[in-house]
């Protein structure tokens, strides 16, 4: 069965330090690859998608994620942490339709 | 204007209780979607309704009926809820449905307590 594994539940980094979270999935082919972030009590929002073409991938907010076939994975970075980028972070895979595999979810707190 | 709306954003029903949970979008998607959020755990799919008929029913039980009455509107009624329906319901809307490729938009939520 396909599934989505982010294997961090909780990452803590210092403000201005840089961020990576991991997201690998399990499947034959190549699906398509989302990052989502939940602020606190609110809905998700997109950072960035994969379809196809140049692994690296940017989004907004100055994330970015690499794809990395071999690996399957999908993780995203920031070089440097702002305060407001403490959430939840949610990788996504879909396979077929557009049915939606959310991964569990790593949640990101920034100290200062 | 990638906005979904929810009304209400927080709801608090007894077991006996009937309420509805709205969603709309104007963004001229045919694809909308309700989903379930418990604390600390990923969006659990609900429903997909698609030009505004119910395609997928992930085994959702009755006491939760959705309504799309059009393109724009998208409606959860609630009926006989029990304590552990208490979650962030969530919807999405996408251009369509069935297409790997679509990116779901989500509204904020509607935080729901079942006493």
């Amino acid at each position: 069965a396909q599934s989505v594994t982010q294997p961090d539940i909780h990452i803590t980094v210092s403000e201005g330090a840089s961020l990576e979270l991991r997201c690998n999935y399990s499947y034959g082919a190549t699906p398509y690859l989302f990052w989502y972030v939940q602020s606190p009590g609110q809905g998700l929002q997109l950072l960035l998608k994969y379809f196809s073409g140049d692994t690296l991938v940017q989004g907004i907010k100055g994330f970015e994620a690499e794809f990395k076939r071999s690996q399957s994975s999908f993780n995203l970075r920031k070089p440097s942490v702002h305060w407001s980028d403490a959430a939840e972070y949610f990788c996504a895979v879909v396979l077929t339709g557009n049915q939606f595999y959310f991964g569990t979810g790593t949640s990101l707190t920034v100290i200062p | 204007d990638t906005e979904v709306t929810q009304t209400p954003k927080h709801l608090v029903m007894g077991m006996t209780n009937k309420k509805s949970l709205k969603c709309e979008q104007h963004m001229g998607h045919r694809a909308m979607y309700w989903y379930k959020q418990k604390a600390k755990k990923p969006p659990e799919l609900m429903f997909v309704y698609s030009y505004e008929k119910l395609s997928i029913n992930e085994s959702v039980p009755s006491r939760f009926s959705p309504e799309c009455p059009n393109s724009s509107l998208l409606n959860l009624h609630l009926h006989a809820l029990q304590p552990e329906d208490s979650a962030l319901y969530l919807c999405a809307s996408s251009q369509l449905a069935g297409v790997a490729q679509e990116t779901q938009y989500f509204g904020p939520g509607t935080r729901l307590l079942v006493l």
